[in-house]
Parts: structure tokens; C-alpha cells; sequence
């Protein structure tokens, strides 16, 4: 089975930095990928950590430790836009376990 | 760019009605997933198809079924709905294997009344 842990909420300011963590237990790790969701809509891909280690990508950048069962995503340069849910996934066997999301607001 | 197609936005049905939500891929894609979204619950899988005429079980199967007749398309039903049932329905598709990112559905908000 897979365990995905994330914070339910998070709240920062335009222009600002913030960090969503997850911690994850699974069988059979094969990488971790992380989604946005704005409010009615569908998750859309943001990315995925397959080794440890930082990607970055623009404004967004996803951290991956898989001795610690550790990720997070780090969003800099914060704007009113990506005030949403995000999500994060373990790829295991045969599917991905979803968190239950972090809802992130954004004010001005 | 991938597109996944669900039926319908919203669906209101009555308590002991057969449903059926359906979605369909455009970018032959061999695997297909049905999830339910609820608040506080997150994104939980209902079943999942990796070729035609092929389904597995996913964390929360019971009172579903599906359809896999076509490669595009992967339909659910819900043999007698109930209140319980009430949700948001999204189905996805990925290329390959479950290390490929999913492209979702704009989803189906069913409501049992």
C-alpha cells in the first residue's frame, strides 16, 4: 500500500516563496509527480522526480529524496494565479496514490 | 496536445438509476483510469485499463463497473447508484506505463439524489 502525507492548507503573499512538502511510504516507489488544480477544474502535470534531487522549472522547482521518502515543490515569485490545489502522487507498480492536495492561497 | 473527453459536466440521477459516465481519448493512449474526487478525500482510483477488454480494480472498486471495448474509449457504470456515489468524477489516460504523467478529463460532477 501507499501512504501520501501533504499540509491541507497554505497561505502566502504575492511575490513571495513557499514550499509544499510530502512525505510519502509506498511499495514499490517509482518516482513522484506533483499537479496543480485550480477550483473546478482538472489536474494538470507540473512535474515528476524519478532521482534525488532538485529539477527546476521556471518559477517551479520539485525536490526529491528517496531515502527519506521526501519531496516538495517550491514555488517562487508567487502571483494571484497560482493560488490552487496541488497535488502530490506516488508512481508505484501499477498506478499512481494521490495525496489529498494542498490548498494554496495566494493574497495580494 | 492530448484530449480527454467526459460526456458530461454535470448529471443529476435517482437513487437505485444505472449510470454511465463516459470518456474518450484522442491520442492513443494505451492506459485509462477512472477516479473520484471528494473534499478532504482527495483523488481515490476506481479502475483502471492498461489495453482493450482489460480492467483492474483500483483502492475503491465496489458498486462500479467498466468498459473497455475500444482503445479510446473507457466507460463507468454505476450498476445502482446511491447517495454515497455523489462526486466528482474524473477519468484520465497516460501512454504507457504508470510513469508516464496522466492527462485528465474536465470531469463529471454527479449528483444522486
Amino acid at each position: 500500500g501507499q501512504n501520501i502525507d501533504q499540509p491541507t492548507e497554505m497561505t502566502a503573499t504575492e511575490g513571495a516563496i513557499v514550499q509544499i512538502n510530502c512525505t510519502y511510504q509506498t511499495s514499490g516507489f517509482n518516482g513522484l509527480f506533483w499537479y496543480q488544480q485550480h477550483a473546478g477544474e482538472a489536474p494538470t502535470f507540473l512535474s515528476y522526480n524519478v532521482l534525488d534531487g532538485l529539477e527546476e522549472k521556471g518559477r517551479f522547482s520539485s525536490f526529491l529524496s528517496r531515502s527519506k521518502g521526501y519531496s516538495y515543490l517550491l514555488l517562487k515569485e508567487l502571483q494571484m494565479k497560482d493560488s490552487a490545489s496541488y497535488l502530490c502522487a506516488a508512481s508505484g507498480y501499477s498506478t499512481l496514490t494521490f495525496g489529498k492536495g494542498t490548498m494554496l492561497l495566494v493574497s495580494p | 496536445d492530448v484530449k480527454v473527453t467526459q460526456s458530461s459536466r454535470y448529471l443529476v440521477k435517482r437513487t437505485g438509476e444505472k449510470v454511465f459516465l463516459e470518456c474518450v481519448q484522442d491520442m492513443d493512449h494505451e492506459n485509462m483510469f477512472w477516479y473520484r474526487q471528494d473534499p478532504g478525500l482527495g483523488l481515490r482510483l476506481i479502475y483502471f485499463s492498461y489495453d482493450v477488454k482489460m480492467k483492474e480494480k483500483g483502492d475503491i472498486p465496489e458498486g462500479y463497473s467498466v468498459s473497455r471495448e475500444k482503445k479510446e474509449r473507457f466507460s463507468l457504470i454505476l450498476e445502482s447508484a446511491s447517495t454515497n456515489q455523489t462526486s466528482m468524477y474524473l477519468c484520465a489516460s497516460s501512454l504507457l506505463a504508470t510513469n508516464e504523467k496522466l492527462f485528465f478529463g474536465s470531469g463529471t460532477q454527479l449528483s444522486v439524489l
